[in-house]
C-alpha cells in the first residue's frame, strides 16, 4: 500500500516571494509521483511528474520539485509566487500495475499583493 | 487534441435515486479512471476501464458500477445514492501505449449533491 502526506492543509505567500508546499510518501517500491494544481470549479492539470530519470523535476508555470528517496518526499517549490497560482496543490504517487493515483490531502496556496 | 469532458456539470438527486455520470475521454487514449473528492479532501480512486474492463477497483461498494464503450468513454453508475455520495466526480483518461499509464489527464469533473 502506498499513501501520500501533505505537511500542510494551507501556505499563505506575499507575491514574489518564494513558494514550498511539503509532501511525504510512503511506498514499499519506488513510486511515480506528480504534482497536481486545482484552481476553483475547474479540473487537476498535471504541473510535473517523477518517473526516476532525474530526481529534481521542472514543471510549468516556473514549478520544481525534488525527489529525495532518503527522505521520502518530494516537496514543490517556486523562486517567486504569482498571484495566478493562488489555487489548491496535491501530491499524488502512483505505480501500481493498472495506475491507481494516491492523492494527498491537499495544500491550498494564498498569495497576497 | 480533444481533452477530457464530462456530463453534466451538476447535479442534484435524492437519496435512494440512480445516477449516470459519463465522461469522454482525450483524443488517443484507452483508459479510464473515476475518482471521488469530496469536500475539502483529496480525489479517491473508484475504479479504472481498459478494453471495456475493470482494471483495477478502489475501496468503493457495489452500488458504484461502471461501464468503458468501444470509443474509450465511459460511464459511472451510482444506485442508492447516499448523502456521503455528494461530492465532485472527476475522470481521468490514460493510454498505456505511451508506457507511462499514470500520467492521467482530468476533465472538469462533475458536482454530485444527494439531498
Amino acid at each position: 500500500a502506498q499513501s501520500v502526506t501533505q505537511l500542510d492543509s494551507h501556505v499563505s505567500v506575499s507575491e514574489g516571494t518564494p513558494v514550498l508546499l511539503r509532501c511525504n510518501y510512503s511506498s514499499s517500491y519506488s513510486p511515480s509521483l506528480f504534482w497536481y494544481v486545482q484552481h476553483p470549479n475547474k479540473g487537476l492539470q498535471l504541473l510535473l511528474k517523477y518517473t526516476s530519470a532525474a530526481t529534481l523535476v521542472k514543471g510549468i508555470n516556473g514549478f520544481e520539485a525534488e525527489f529525495k528517496k532518503s527522505e521520502t518526499s518530494f516537496h514543490l517549490t517556486k523562486p517567486s509566487a504569482h498571484m495566478s497560482d493562488a489555487a489548491e496543490y496535491f501530491c499524488v504517487a502512483g505505480g501500481t500495475s493498472y495506475g491507481k493515483l494516491t492523492f494527498g490531502q491537499g495544500t491550498i496556496l494564498t498569495v497576497h499583493p | 487534441e480533444t481533452g477530457v469532458t464530462q456530463s453534466p456539470t451538476h447535479l442534484i438527486k435524492t437519496r435512494g435515486q440512480q445516477v449516470t455520470l459519463r465522461c469522454s475521454s482525450q483524443s488517443g487514449h484507452n483508459t479510464v479512471s473515476w475518482y471521488q473528492q469530496a469536500l475539502g479532501q483529496g480525489p479517491q480512486f473508484i475504479f479504472q476501464y481498459y478494453r471495456e474492463e475493470e482494471n483495477g477497483r478502489g475501496n468503493f461498494p457495489p452500488r458504484f458500477s461502471g461501464l468503458q464503450f468501444p470509443n474509450y468513454s465511459s460511464e459511472l453508475n451510482v444506485n442508492a445514492l447516499e448523502l456521503d455520495d455528494s461530492a465532485l466526480y472527476l475522470c481521468a483518461s490514460s493510454s498505456t501505449g505511451t508506457g507511462d499509464y499514470n500520467e492521467q489527464f482530468f476533465g472538469p469533473g462533475t458536482r454530485l449533491t444527494v439531498l
